[in-house]
């Protein structure tokens, strides 16, 4: 079992819908992150967060707004979304301040903007 | 330059095989390297790190070369569980960004 969760595993919205995703950690870890998988196209980072607060904002439409109320949750609100924004949407945590390049992620909230 | 390239493949390989993947990275200043593995429809992980002077983990083995910018893993004695998708993945020294490539995928056969 993960130990990092997210729902909804899948999602389908409207481009005027408003929708949330939600992650939780429960591995003690002070950092999470939001990716997101494209077709065809490497993960991308979107956000971190480093004990709460965000420390890297990758060019994200603002079309996607994070919310992270504590180390161990983070959402993802989203709004006014676009076809192409359909894509599986990765949360992942780590130990930040320990360089060992592991992320554990969560299994995904597949997206399907109509 | 895209930061970190992979050949997307597939590689189609009969049990037992031993098959390479090759990556590239346009950092120079890249300090940390890794391999992560995704199966059909789940959430990538960690399979192993890469460390300079090349390192072994069972059946397999990663290596680094600096100079050139590219990193390797061999699968030895390949098994069917093995069929994945294998990630190379470059990290600067400053940061949190892991920089993911497309992924290799890797099917093996009976």
């Amino acid at each position: 079992e993960t130990g990092v969760t997210q729902t909804p595993r899948h999602l389908v919205m409207g481009m005027t819908n408003k929708k949330s995703l939600k992650c939780e950690q429960h591995l003690g870890h002070n950092a999470m992150y939001w990716y997101k998988q494209s077709a065809k196209k490497p993960l991308e980072l979107m956000f971190v967060y480093s004990l709460e607060e965000r420390v890297e904002n990758n060019s994200v439409p603002s079309r996607f707004s994070p919310e992270c109320p504590n180390s161990s949750h983070l959402f993802l609100h989203l709004h006014t979304l676009q076809p192409e924004d359909s894509a599986l949407y990765l949360c992942a945590s780590s130990q930040s301040g320990i360089n060992t390049g592991e992320l554990f992620f969560g299994e995904g909230s597949r997206l399907t903007v109509l | 330059r895209k930061e970190v390239e992979q050949d997307p493949g597939p590689f189609n390989v009969p049990e037992g095989a031993t098959v390479a993947f090759n990556c590239t990275y346009s950092n120079s200043a890249s300090q940390s390297f890794f391999w992560y593995r995704q199966d059909c429809r789940k959430e990538p992980k960690l399979l192993m790190s890469v460390y300079s002077s090349g390192n072994e983990d069972g059946r397999f083995t990663a290596q680094l070369n600096r100079a050139s910018q590219y990193i390797s893993l061999l699968i030895r004695d390949s098994k069917l569980s093995d069929s994945a998708t294998y990630l190379c993945v470059v990290k600067s020294n400053s940061g949190y960004a892991l920089n993911f490539g497309k992924g290799t995928s890797l099917l093996v056969t009976p």
